[in-house]
């Protein structure tokens, strides 16, 4: 089975920079994924790793330690837009999708 | 990335009545998709994976009897709730996987009350 822990809540200010973690205890895993998604609406996705390090799209970055059962999101430059839930999913098999509880995002002015 | 729509957004249905959600694939034959369920401030999880012409993979705990998933072509996925009760209340969310084993795109979700 699958489980990934992640804080419940995180709280920043515009402009700043924000992590948040993600470790997993999996079988068959091969990859992590993180996903937004706002009040609402459907999770997108943001970023992948399927190999240890770094992946960064924009003001978003990513990190991957299989050593460790480990990754973050790493958000900059954080915006008013960016108040949203953060999750991370585990894969294992074709596209299966294992979600973490979810992180709900504050950023305040 | 691909589009998926859903149909409706929002349902409110009688206690006891079945409920048909659709899930179509707008740019992409999926020959998987997959249907989440997700309660208010809660995780997404994973109900059963769709596979085009043939019967869906449920998860545990999820009853086949229940929640019918019917995937009859490579564009169209559809769950019916049958016989709905209250605590089937729940944001329904289906999605397909891209090109990459890396990613999946989600409809925008099926709000679904159960009076």
């Amino acid at each position: 089975g699958q489980s990934l822990e992640q804080p419940s809540e995180v709280t920043a200010v515009e402009g700043a920079i924000v992590q948040i973690n993600c470790t997993y205890q999996t079988s068959g895993f091969y990859g992590l994924s993180w996903y937004q998604q706002h009040d609402g609406g459907a999770p997108t996705f943001l970023s992948y790793n399927g190999l240890d390090g770094l992946e960064e799209t924009g003001r978003f970055s990513s990190f991957l330690s299989r050593s460790d059962s480990y990754g973050y999101l790493l958000l900059q430059e954080l915006q008013m837009k960016d108040s949203a839930s953060y999750f991370c999913a585990a894969h294992s098999g074709y596209s299966t999708l294992t979600f973490g509880k979810g992180t709900m995002l504050l950023v305040s002015p | 990335g691909a589009v998926v729509s859903q149909h409706p957004s929002r349902v409110i249905c009688k206690s006891g009545t079945s409920v048909k959600i659709e899930c179509r694939s707008l740019d992409f034959q999926a020959t998987t998709m997959f249907w989440y369920r997700q309660f208010p401030k809660k995780s997404l999880m994973l109900m059963a994976t769709s596979n085009e012409g043939s019967k869906a993979t449920y998860e545990q705990g999820v009853e086949k009897d229940k929640f019918l998933i019917n995937h009859a072509s490579l564009t169209l996925s559809t769950l019916t709730v049958t016989s709905a009760h209250p605590e089937d209340s729940s944001f329904y969310i289906c999605s397909q996987g891209g090109s990459r084993l890396d990613t999946q795109y989600f409809g925008p979700g099926t709000r679904l009350t159960v009076l």
